[in-house]
């Protein structure tokens, strides 16, 4: 089984400022690695995944991810924020094989501050 | 190309009651996932069908229920409704795994 911890509930940070979301996974086999975004009362949208290849991953809006397999990392950072940025972050991984579901962290709040 | 569509998008019940909810994937998708998120459990995996098979299922009761029809469309019954069933229901479409799952904007269920 799978499993996802994102370190910090709720992050705050001002405009303009660079930011860093946490997430660690844990697994018993290899797995696929994602970000999403929810915005109120939406859907949650891809951000950027890891499958495999290159560790640093860009993804939309300027956000990129490290994958790190010896501390099973996948933190999430932008150089510089915007109020537009405000929303939930969820981390998520899945198996490589056999079962196509995602198990997601609990989420982060970031709010950036004018 | 349109998105993950799932209808209605509010949806108020009361207790005992049961509920369908109904999920149109992207064209092409036959992997359609269901996804119930609230504030104390997150986003928890419910089923998956593809091609009309449920392949994998979470760690929710028999309540919970779903179907795919061969157009790929899915649909989830939750009966004997219980106040904890508040929650908003997401859908998701893919190809299969390690792709993307595009997600639909959620049925938000109320249970009174």
């Amino acid at each position: 089984a799978q499993s996802v911890t994102q370190l910090d509930s709720q992050v705050p940070v001002f405009e303009e400022a660079p930011v860093e979301l946490r997430c660690n996974y844990s697994s018993s086999v290899s797995v696929y690695l994602f970000w999403y975004v929810q915005y109120p009362n939406q859907g949650l949208q891809l951000l950027l995944k890891y499958l495999s290849g290159s560790t640093l991953v860009k993804g939309i809006n300027g956000f990129e991810a490290e994958f790190n397999k010896s501390q099973t990392s996948f933190h999430l950072r932008k150089p510089s924020v915007h109020i537009s940025d405000t929303a939930e972050y969820f981390c998520a991984v899945s198996a490589l094989t056999g079962a196509n579901n995602l198990f997601f962290g609990t989420g982060t709040r970031l709010t950036v501050i004018p | 190309k349109a998105g993950v569509t799932q209808t209605p998008r509010y949806l108020i019940k009361t207790r005992g009651q049961q509920v369908t909810l109904s999920c149109s994937p992207i064209s092409g998708h036959r992997s359609v996932s269901w996804y119930q998120q609230t504030p104390g459990q997150g986003l928890q995996f419910l089923f998956e069908y593809f091609s009309e098979t449920q392949r994998n299922k979470g760690n929710f009761p028999g309540r919970f229920s779903g179907r795919q029809f061969s157009n790929s469309r899915s649909e989830m019954n939750v009966s004997t409704l219980e106040l904890g069933d508040s929650a908003l229901y997401l859908c998701a479409s893919s190809t299969g795994v390690g792709t993307e799952a595009f997600f639909g904007q959620g049925t938000r269920l109320t249970v009174v």
